[in-house]
């Protein structure tokens, strides 16, 4: 079963506006990730979050971590319309566990 | 970072056929992962493909469906062998330059049609 749970699974917001979306996990964890997919292609790594922190910034990009609660939220601020894409959160065991862990994934649809 | 060719891009195969994927990488690499997508789902790890040795398999692939070569540190190849519709996904192969799950870096993806 995937190790991650993702909602919401689709989310249609209007360009300009701040898209949320959250992740959560069952099992204590060495990091979090979150990656970007267009179209089916290739993923794209997004930002990487450590256990011992509880926010991470890169751009627009807010991440937040809490191990209590076993969750992560990815916030894209201010989307444009090149956001549009299906995001996944991935989580990573580490102590010599380099496997990585997909979500569901989340589709952001960022309308015009 | 590290770029990866991945190819084909696309394919369809009929049923029955196999359908090796490449995967080439820029840089030497330790970590090799060969990880499946079905359609409109998140991506599920096939294996790890180790250099010089055989792939470790995640449950519920097997050596004989997903073969995989590794021949060298920026190289490997997954084989989907006597395809069936069920096989039609996006395969992607990914690398990771660090230990400790840094960031993984992915192909473009193989769309596989099974018709």
């Amino acid at each position: 079963s995937q190790q991650g749970e993702e909602d919401p699974q689709a989310l249609s917001i209007q360009e300009g506006e701040n898209a949320t979306m959250n992740c959560s996990y069952k099992t204590s964890i060495n990091n979090l990730q979150w990656y970007r997919q267009n179209s089916g292609r290739g993923l794209v790594h997004l930002i990487l979050i450590r256990s011992n922190e509880r926010e991470k910034h890169s751009g627009r990009l807010r991440v937040t971590l809490d191990t209590s609660k076993k969750s992560s939220s990815l916030l894209i601020t201010a989307s444009r319309a090149a956001d549009t894409a299906s995001y996944f959160c991935a989580t990573g065991l580490g102590f010599g566990n380099e496997k990585l862990t997909f979500g569901t994934g989340t589709r952001l649809t960022i309308i015009p | 970072s590290a770029v990866i060719s991945q190819k084909p891009s696309r394919d369809i195969c009929q049923r029955g056929t196999s359908l090796t994927i490449q995967c080439q990488v820029d840089s030497q690499v330790t970590m090799m992962f060969w990880y499946r997508q079905q359609p409109g789902q998140s991506l599920t790890l096939i294996a790890t493909a180790n250099q010089g040795s055989e792939a470790t398999y995640e449950s519920g692939f097997v050596i004989d469906k997903f073969p995989i070569s590794r021949p060298n540190l920026t190289f490997s190849t997954l084989t989907v062998s006597n395809m069936s519709p069920e096989d039609s996904s996006i395969y992607l192969c990914s690398v990771q330059t660090g230990l400790r799950n840094t960031e993984a870096f992915f192909g473009q993806g193989t769309r596989l049609t099974v018709v």
